[in-house]
């Protein structure tokens, strides 16, 4: 069985771009989260999909956005770049996102920001 | 506010040894804790999880106890291995509507020496 993937692994923009980040989940899983994590904040969650619809959402601001599509593709979403969005992006998925599942993790999508 | 603190950032033991990685939590409602391996620039692993009605947990060399009253969960390694070098990360998800949000520690640095 597949693990999640995420695509690209590697992205570098400037300030004030936009950039797209894409996650496929394993095959059955319908919840897929998005994590940032950074040298100083750690790893911070930012928001969950499930069938579409956006379930949770932690504290970041409104230029971070995402979307999840019928086949359970998820895609992150970062407006108005600013240095501090540099980090490695991490998606996870799982079966249906319940409080007691565990989240498996793809390798993350590394932006830099110049 | 860190509700998932891991107070030390690295720790070093010898080979065959054993690692105690510990990780102390202040929020009540966290009902299910798990422990990730993460390397740099990938995604954490899964390692092992223990739900709030047990109090150990055990998957081959790994073991996690949690003390509900102290709030403090530990992952003990045996025999430490020189490839159990990595960063370990503990997190923890309850309260009722934490749809795939998991609550990082900012994790520790193991390093073991052959």
């Amino acid at each position: 069985k597949a693990g999640v993937t995420q695509t690209p692994r590697y992205l570098i923009k400037t300030r004030g771009q936009q950039v797209t980040l894409s996650c496929s989940p394993i095959s059955g899983h319908r919840s897929v989260s998005w994590y940032q994590q950074t040298p100083g904040q750690g790893l911070q969650f930012l928001f969950e999909y499930f069938s579409e619809t956006q379930r949770n959402k932690g504290n970041f601001p409104g230029r971070f956005s995402g979307r999840q599509f019928s086949n359970s593709r998820s895609e992150m979403n970062v407006s108005t770049l600013e240095l501090g969005d540099s980090a490695l992006y991490l998606c996870a998925s799982s079966l249906v996102g319940a409080e007691n599942e565990k989240l498996f993790f793809g390798s993350g999508t590394q932006l830099s920001v110049l | 506010d860190q509700q998932v603190k891991q107070n030390s950032p690295s720790l070093s033991v010898q080979e065959g040894r054993i690692s105690i990685l510990n990780c102390d939590y202040t929020n009540s409602m966290f009902d299910y804790f798990l422990w990730y391996k993460k390397y740099p620039a990938e995604g954490p692993t899964f390692l092992i999880s223990i739900s709030s009605i047990k109090d150990k947990n055990e998957d081959g060399r790994f073991t996690v106890f949690l003390n509900k009253s102290a709030k403090h969960l530990s992952l003990h390694i045996v025999p430490s291995q020189p490839g159990d070098s990595a960063v370990y990360f503990c997190a923890a998800s309850g309260g009722g509507t934490s749809y795939g949000k998991l609550t990082f520690g900012q994790g520790t640095i193991l390093t073991v020496h052959p």
